[in-house]
């Protein structure tokens, strides 16, 4: 049982590039999230879905896009790289969208924008 | 509204000695809390949650937790620290009836000592 896979696990981006990283659990988990993590300041919700087909944003969504076309991927696309978005990105998903359950995380995609 | 403070950014103890990982919440609703644990280079683990059943939450690895309404607490404690232990350690604190309110503490860094 892989749980949730990250891909990929590092990325070096320059200015204004655009990228996606790929995010995919085995857990048949309807709800999906999008965080990032930056020092000293925890984790921050970016987008989420609760089920194929329906997505919503999080605290900070600026700068990002995504999708749920399958239960099992959630995609996370920046569109036009920027410096501030340099930040270790977590994947997380749980089996249903209550606050009451707790998440699986991913091992992390550490992105640098130079 | 909800937040969640970790009063500490770092804690250091010696090996064998008890650990107290201090965490404080505000929430409008009936909260949902959790500990997460992070090793170096990987993603969050959940330690324990609580979800309005008993008080006093005994997770895995020897931690347990005490939800305490009056002081608006959720600290972390172990008995007898191992080297294992050392990791980054979040608080998080979740609306049951929400997709999306869900706020993590800033983290405390947890050392062992020999």
């Amino acid at each position: 049982n892989a749980g949730v896979t990250q891909t990929p696990k590092f990325q070096v981006l320059k200015t204004g590039q655009s990228m996606t990283l790929q995010c995919a659990q085995d857990m048949n988990h309807e709800y999906m999230s999008w965080y990032r993590q930056d020092p000293g300041m925890g984790l921050r919700l970016i987008h989420y879905s609760v089920g194929a087909g329906i997505t919503d944003q999080g605290e900070v969504p600026n700068g990002y896009n995504v999708s749920r076309s399958t239960t099992e991927d959630f995609p996370l696309r920046l569109l036009s790289a920027a410096p501030s978005q340099t930040s270790v990105y977590f994947c997380a998903s749980k089996n249903s969208a209550g606050g009451d359950q707790p998440q699986h995380f991913g091992d992390g995609t550490r992105l640098s924008i130079l | 509204a909800q937040s969640v403070t970790q009063l500490d950014s770092h804690v250091s103890v010696s090996e064998g000695t008890p650990v107290l990982l201090r965490c404080n919440y505000s929430s409008s609703y009936s909260p949902s809390l959790f500990w997460y644990v992070q090793h170096p280079n990987k993603g969050l683990q959940l330690l324990l949650k609580y979800t309005s059943a008993a008080t006093l939450v005994k997770g895995i690895n020897g931690f347990e937790a005490e939800f305490k309404k009056s002081e608006t607490s959720f600290h972390l404690t172990k008995p007898s620290a191992h080297m294992s232990d050392a990791a980054e350690y979040f608080c998080v604190v979740s609306e049951r009836s929400s997709a999306s309110k869900i706020i993590f503490g800033s983290g405390t860094r947890l050392s062992i000592r020999p």
